[in-house]
């Protein structure tokens, strides 16, 4: 059974950072890319930005460049998203997916695992 | 980065009619689109990738076409639990652009 788990609610004051961890299996970390998505409440997702796991390369949306993150731990297959400069409009569920083959893997292509949903609210 | 637009944003249907939806891209995204299907306080599901392909689980119902910036997403014969949001996604391709999505379409009950 695959599981994508997440790290717990977080509360932080505007001007802050925020740090959310992301972890799947093993067996199947290098094969998938790793995204991050956001849904404010009441609204459409957000991509924000992927990373390839075996090559720590990432992507990012345009609306996020310098103010995101996204780094990987291979040792203990996980990834973590850092916003930083938080502002009450960045309050919102964060979401991490594994899913997307990687250039050159063999693997199912509709393989696509959701974590729960971190709730990140931005509040002074 | 690539503009994925939706259409129409709500869709009032019945169940057992026929849901069409419809995702257009500002630039050609080849094959490289998912569907997904979201429900109040879930996660979003994977119901189509690559354009036409159906994830393992989802009904037949479901089906996905089109290529390059125009495409649609058919669910048949509408059940009750298909009432719910859903989002198209550039997703794929190389070498790595944004994987944007769409705003959504909701299908509600009419």
């Amino acid at each position: 059974q695959v599981q994508v788990v997440q790290s717990g609610a977080e509360v932080q004051k505007p001007g802050a950072s925020v740090i959310i961890s992301c972890k799947t299996s093993a067996s199947t970390f290098t094969f998938y890319y790793i995204q991050w998505v956001r849904q404010a409440p009441g609204q459409g997702l957000e991509w924000m930005g992927m990373v390839n796991p075996e090559t720590g390369t990432t992507t990012y949306a345009q609306k996020f460049q310098g103010r995101v993150t996204v780094t990987t731990d291979t040792s203990t297959s996980t990834v973590y998203m850092h916003l930083s400069s938080l502002r009450s409009d960045d309050t919102a569920v964060y979401y991490c997916s594994q899913g997307g083959i990687l250039p050159g893997m063999a693997a199912p292509g509709d393989f696509d695992h959701w974590g729960q949903g971190t709730l990140v609210t931005v509040s002074s | 980065e690539t503009v994925l637009t939706q259409s129409p944003a709500t869709l009032s249907l019945s169940p057992g009619e026929t849901a069409t939806l419809s995702c257009r891209a500002s630039q050609s995204v080849l094959s490289h689109l998912a569907w997904y299907q979201q429900r109040p306080g879930q996660a979003p599901r994977l119901l189509i990738y690559d354009a036409s392909l159906r994830a393992t689980g989802i009904p037949p119902r479901f089906s996905g076409s089109g290529s390059g910036t125009d495409f649609t997403l058919t669910i048949s014969r509408l059940e009750p639990e298909d009432f719910a949001l859903y989002f198209c996604q550039r997703r794929g391709g190389w070498p790595p652009s944004p994987w944007t999505f769409g705003q959504g379409t909701r299908v509600e009950v009419k």
